[in-house]
């Protein structure tokens, strides 16, 4: 059974700080993994999404990087800004389906000005 | 450029009470889904559809009904609300390209039932 693990629960770094965000899965047969953002009281959006033939994307100053045979990504936001602050979530599919999904429960991101 | 759109946003029930939540999409998307989420447990699918007529059980199905008579429509139905349902749905849609593509999501309903 697929699992998915975001380490730390909580981050709290000052403003312009480099940071690494991580996500773990427990089985390494997926077709891709994908990276969201979550404001308080809000949906979710999509930041990166990369296939299971990718070993990284890029989108401004994110950076998110997959490992399939380690059973890792990280998520790496360069300079932060007060604005980047939010729920950041990871989310794979199952094992036995390309279309369900599981998702990690979040790392909380507190940029301070 | 609406997206995915969910209605209500806020809703109390009572224990027992049915009631139905919307969700629409103007993408053109084959693929939506419907997910709770709550404290400590995180998302958790509960019925998605990859076509119109086509719907399938997630991880969390039991209490909801769904169906899917065209491509921008997915509601989900509570049949008889319980304590247990008290979450924040959220409904989700991708392009089918046999897997799950990029998720857009709505912005969701919280749902109380007393």
């Amino acid at each position: 059974k697929q699992e998915v693990t975001q380490i730390p629960a909580a981050l709290s770094v000052p403003e312009g700080e480099n940071l690494v965000l991580n996500c773990s899965f427990t089985d390494s047969a997926i077709y891709n993994l994908q990276w969201f953002r979550q404001d308080p009281g809000k949906g979710l959006t999509s930041l990166l999404l990369i296939q299971s033939s990718q070993r990284e994307q890029t989108s401004g100053r994110l950076n998110a990087s997959l490992d399939k045979s380690s059973g890792r990504s990280t998520l790496y936001i360069a300079a932060s800004q007060p604005g980047d602050s939010a729920t950041y979530l990871c989310a794979v599919p199952v094992v036995d389906s390309s279309y369900k999904l599981i998702f990690g429960s979040g790392t909380r991101l507190l940029v301070r000005p | 450029n609406a997206g995915v759109t969910q209605t209500p946003k806020f809703q109390v029930l009572k224990t027992g009470q049915s009631m139905t939540l919307q969700c629409a999409q103007d993408m053109n998307h084959e693929y939506m889904s419907w997910y709770r989420q709550d404290p400590g447990m995180g998302l958790r699918l509960i019925h998605y559809s990859v076509g119109a007529g086509i719907t399938d059980q997630g991880e969390v199905p039991n209490g909801y009904n769904v169906s899917r008579s065209t491509t921008e429509d997915f509601p989900l139905r509570l049949l008889s609300a319980a304590p247990s349902q008290t979450s924040v749905y959220f409904c989700a849609s991708s392009p089918r390209t046999g897997q799950v593509g990029e998720l857009f999501f709505g912005e969701g309903s919280r749902l109380t039932v007393l």
